[in-house]
């Protein structure tokens, strides 16, 4: 199956300070990446949606000024986390679909964030 | 409103057992499809199957098999003869018409004991 590449795996950051998230698909153009929250033992969220070369679509509750989304190229999202704080420690995992469908949307392999 | 109920939190058997693993969903739509997917404890979600409304038969995958029955909007996951490295997450989700997002359920963690 198609490879979507999710860097870092781990990273622990200083409260306040931001953090950025890849997601870059290898072997296929992804024109929408969906990028999902996991907090421990609990199920994946929706965060966002976004489409190359357009705003990203945010879930209800999701702040799009802390959490903001680039997805610049066919290839390549990211997330970052601004000015983060400890209750944004969570599991931070994206998908990539070539065709905009849920149907052919591969996982990265998830980012676990850490904010101290 | 999509809804997907994974009732079991946490299974724990016995390798060799067989387990059964329930996952319910609600949804208006008539077209939607259903997924399986297992997240080891090193946290990538692996997709085991997807399965449209339209196709009710069931599926065998080796130790991996699947029941789906609409008349009860079930779609359980059985794995025959559990080994250690079956212990991980499992997460049910639903997608109406394709084109939408994936709603999961809370997961149900198995844990296999040698």
């Amino acid at each position: 199956g198609a490879v979507v590449s999710q860097h870092p795996s781990r990273v622990i950051c200083k409260s306040g300070t931001s953090v950025k998230i890849e997601c870059r698909s290898l072997d296929f153009q992804a024109t929408t990446m969906f990028w999902y929250r996991q907090f421990p033992k609990q199920s994946l969220m929706l965060m966002a949606t976004s489409n190359e070369g357009s705003k990203a679509t945010y879930e209800q509750g999701v702040e799009k000024d802390k959490f903001l989304i680039n997805h610049a190229s066919l290839t390549l999202s990211t997330l970052t986390v601004t000015s983060a704080h400890p209750e944004d420690s969570s599991f931070y995992i994206c998908s990539a679909s070539s065709r905009g469908s849920i149907l052919e949307a591969f996982f990265g392999q998830g980012t676990r964030l850490t904010v101290v | 409103a999509q809804k997907v109920t994974q009732a079991q939190t946490e299974i724990s058997v016995v390798e060799k057992e067989d387990v059964t693993l329930d996952c319910v969903y609600e949804t208006r739509d008539t077209t939607y499809y259903l997924f399986w997917y297992k997240q080891p404890p090193s946290g990538e979600l692996v997709f085991l199957i997807r399965r449209n409304s339209f196709d009710e038969q069931n599926e065998i995958s080796g130790r991996y098999s699947w029941n789906f029955q609409k008349s009860t909007s079930s779609f359980n996951f059985t794995i025959t003869a559990s080994q250690v490295v079956d212990s991980a997450v499992y997460f049910c989700a639903l997608s109406e018409a394709g084109y939408s997002t994936l709603t999961f359920g809370k997961g149900t963690m198995l844990l296999v004991s040698p």
